[in-house]
């Protein structure tokens, strides 16, 4: 497809078990986000990859949150030892990453529920 | 660090009034500010941005470096305008394109 794609697009797990959601970016995109999105805290800004860049992980609420990407296109973020807390719409971005443009175009997000 | 911070988490108006959805940031360097909008049932998509000056669905923003605001702003609101949206902000050079997303304000506009 086109657009940013998301998987799952709902996720209800456990307290204590691990989720992995993952993200595959427009192609061509160099920049991938991770966003969450719950109410009350609008858009919390999670990590950020550009190219082969290090990756800025500031967003991360705690070393229990993880993500990575594969060659530069799919990425997975991975939480580990889930709380109630972590309930929220995960909202994966790309962009061209250009400065004075770089649009982001957004996927649906994961809905993530621990119960 | 850069902060943006939208004071209104709810707006409601009716059909035919201006709206002004109130933005402002703190940034030391020289920002670019964007609005995105969220629509119900849709993607979080790009509305509009400072650098670009243009008018979108009859919305405009305008960047005030005095008063570190970048408010939305429409003359005539409809109701297909109800949405969720958020003012953006990003460094300008540098190599980091990471967006700064204020917490969103709902805007309703009733028939």
């Amino acid at each position: 497809g086109a657009g940013v794609s998301q998987s799952p697009s709902n996720k209800v797990t456990e307290k204590g078990k691990d989720v992995e959601l993952r993200c595959d970016p427009i192609s061509g995109h160099t920049a991938l986000y991770w966003y969450r999105q719950s109410l009350g805290q609008g858009l919390e800004f999670l990590i950020y990859f550009q190219g082969n860049s290090a990756p800025d992980k500031s967003g991360l609420p705690s070393d229990r949150f993880s993500a990575e990407r594969t060659g530069g296109s799919v990425s997975t973020l991975t939480i580990q030892r889930t709380q109630q807390e972590d309930s929220a719409v995960y909202l994966c971005a790309s962009s061209l990453a250009v400065t004075g443009l770089g649009e982001l175009f957004f996927g649906e997000g994961s809905r993530l529920t621990v119960l | 660090a850069q902060r943006v911070t939208q004071p209104e988490k709810l707006l409601s108006v009716f059909k035919g009034a201006p709206v002004e959805l109130k933005c402002n940031y703190s940034y030391s360097g020289s920002p670019e500010l964007f609005w995105y909008v969220q629509y119900s049932r849709q993607r979080l998509q790009l509305l509009l941005r400072h650098i670009s000056r243009e008018s979108i669905k009859g919305f405009t923003a305008d960047l005030n470096k005095g008063e570190t605001s970048f408010h939305l702003k429409k003359p005539f609101a409809q109701e297909e305008d109800s949405a969720m949206y958020y003012c953006a902000l990003r460094k300008s050079g540098g190599s980091n394109y990471k967006l700064t997303f204020g917490k969103g304000t709902l805007l309703t506009v009733n028939p």
